[in-house]
């Protein structure tokens, strides 16, 4: 299997559940990414991971929590969440610098918030 | 602070017309300017990229950008646009010490 993969690739939950959703990368790349998108939206910047270690945390809630065990497989673990975090969730992951690298998209995880 | 302008939510063309897509931004450093597409139901690709040299960028699928600084744009182009040319386009733009900032996107349709 190559590129980016995300499971599941939809998901309904309560705002009392918990759910992860995961994602893996087989391209050797030594950054992760986790992208909000929503209708109307620019795409926003959640989480960036580098050598596992988490260099960006873009002012999310708590109710997000990222995982990265390893340089290819990344989670965001959720919890109470909310109506208006319905959304698709998207991994990326890239070779080269923050800003200046091609990032490599999964096909996205579509979050729906009962 | 750094932004990305996609002013046309929407445009329609058809098939075998030509596309112009616009983004500007707004960046205080050199930037690096790319195009992602997005079809339905699946994750973004990169169609091109600049980062300095020739400004005018070849990319996949027969698109094309023109970088022009003075006007703070970042056009993507393609001369005959195919019905399988329809998804959602965004332009973004970073630099190697900052993150990518998306613009919200141009969704393009196709008529027969």
């Amino acid at each position: 299997e190559t590129g980016v993969t995300q499971t599941p690739r939809h998901l309904v939950m309560g705002m009392t559940n918990k759910k992860s959703l995961k994602c893996e990368q087989h391209l050797g790349h030594n950054a992760m990414y986790w992208y909000k998108q929503s209708a109307k939206k620019p795409l926003e910047l959640m989480f960036v991971y580098s050598l596992e270690e988490r260099v960006e945390n873009n002012s999310v809630p708590s109710r997000f929590s990222p995982e990265c065990p390893n340089s290819s497989h990344l989670f965001l673990h959720l919890h109470t969440l909310q109506p208006e975090d319905s959304a698709l969730y998207l991994c990326a992951s890239s070779q080269d610098g923050l800003g200046t690298g091609e990032l490599f998209f999964g096909e996205g995880s579509r979050l729906t918030v009962l | 602070a750094q932004s990305v302008t996609q002013p046309d939510i929407h445009i329609t063309v058809s098939e075998g017309a030509s596309l112009e897509l616009r983004c500007n931004y707004s960046y205080g450093a050199t930037p690096y300017l790319f195009w992602y597409v997005q079809s339905p139901g699946q994750g973004l690709q990169l169609l091109l990229k600049y980062f300095s040299g020739d400004t005018l960028v070849q990319g996949i699928k027969g698109f094309e950008a023109e970088f022009k600084r003075s006007q703070s744009s970042f056009n993507l182009r393609k001369p005959s646009v195919h019905w399988s040319d329809a998804a959602e386009y965004f332009c973004a733009v970073g630099a190697w010490d900052d993150k990518i900032i998306f613009g919200k996107g141009t969704r393009l349709h196709i008529l027969p």
